[in-house]
């Protein structure tokens, strides 16, 4: 069964780049039948996709977000990353790396999730 | 983008009794709906893709039902392991976006 694992640094001053790493197991980022997505939770609030990319390198990102966001693939850890830029205190949330079925383009598996706060 | 709107905010049911949750869409999403279960401290757990079609491993007393922009979650008999928070999602349109989440809490 595929896990999936966050990790990075759970406080970011304002105005500086958030980075993010997921961890992908029992399953592989190369592999064509997937996406691989970012999503967040702010405190007490609902979920935001932020974006997703393919094997291949596509990328697809929230126009909300888009100017902000880098989302990437590293085949050799089996990884895929997130930054994003110029944060501010309304970036604080709860982000979950997950899977997508290509295609189909729902998430059928979530990384339990990581806080990142933004503050100074 | 599509609104997502779920109702109501939070349901009190008792153990063994059936709770049925809602979600509207502010524009036809065909059947492109998923539901998914989250318990404090966890990631979303997918219940139900396609509006009506359970997960690999989500119980049968587990339903949906609906397309266009009315969507149904139902429990029939809820279990202990079932209060949680239940969001839908829809994934016809990029952004995909998600409902509020309606809380399933012991009456």
């Amino acid at each position: 069964q595929v896990q999936l694992q966050e990790s990075g640094p759970g406080l970011v001053k304002p105005s500086e780049t958030l980075s993010l790493t997921c961890t992908v197991s029992g399953g592989s980022v190369s592999s064509s039948s997937y996406y691989w997505s970012w999503i967040r939770q702010p405190p007490g609030k609902g979920l935001e996709c932020i974006g997703s990319i393919y094997y291949n390198g596509n990328t697809n990102y929230n126009p909300s977000l888009k100017s902000r966001v880098a989302i990437s693939v590293d085949t050799s850890n089996n990884q895929f990353s997130l930054k994003l830029s110029s944060v501010t205190t309304a970036d604080t949330a709860v982000y979950f790396c997950a899977r997508k079925i290509s295609g189909l383009y729902f998430e059928d598996y979530w990384g339990p999730g990581t806080l990142v706060t933004v503050s100074s | 983008e599509i609104v997502m709107t779920q109702s109501p905010a939070t349901l009190s049911v008792s153990p063994g009794e059936r709770a049925t949750l809602s979600c509207r869409a502010s524009q036809s999403v065909s059947s492109n709906l998923a539901w998914h279960q989250q318990k404090p401290g966890q990631g979303p757990r997918l219940l139900i893709y396609g509006a009506s079609t359970r997960a690999t491993g989500t119980p049968a007393r587990f339903s949906g039902s609906g397309s266009g922009t009315e969507f149904t979650l139902t429990i029939s008999s809820l279990q202990s392991e079932d209060f949680a928070v239940y969001y839908c999602q829809q994934y016809n349109d990029w952004p995909q976006t998600f409902g509020q989440g309606t809380k399933v809490e012991i009456k």
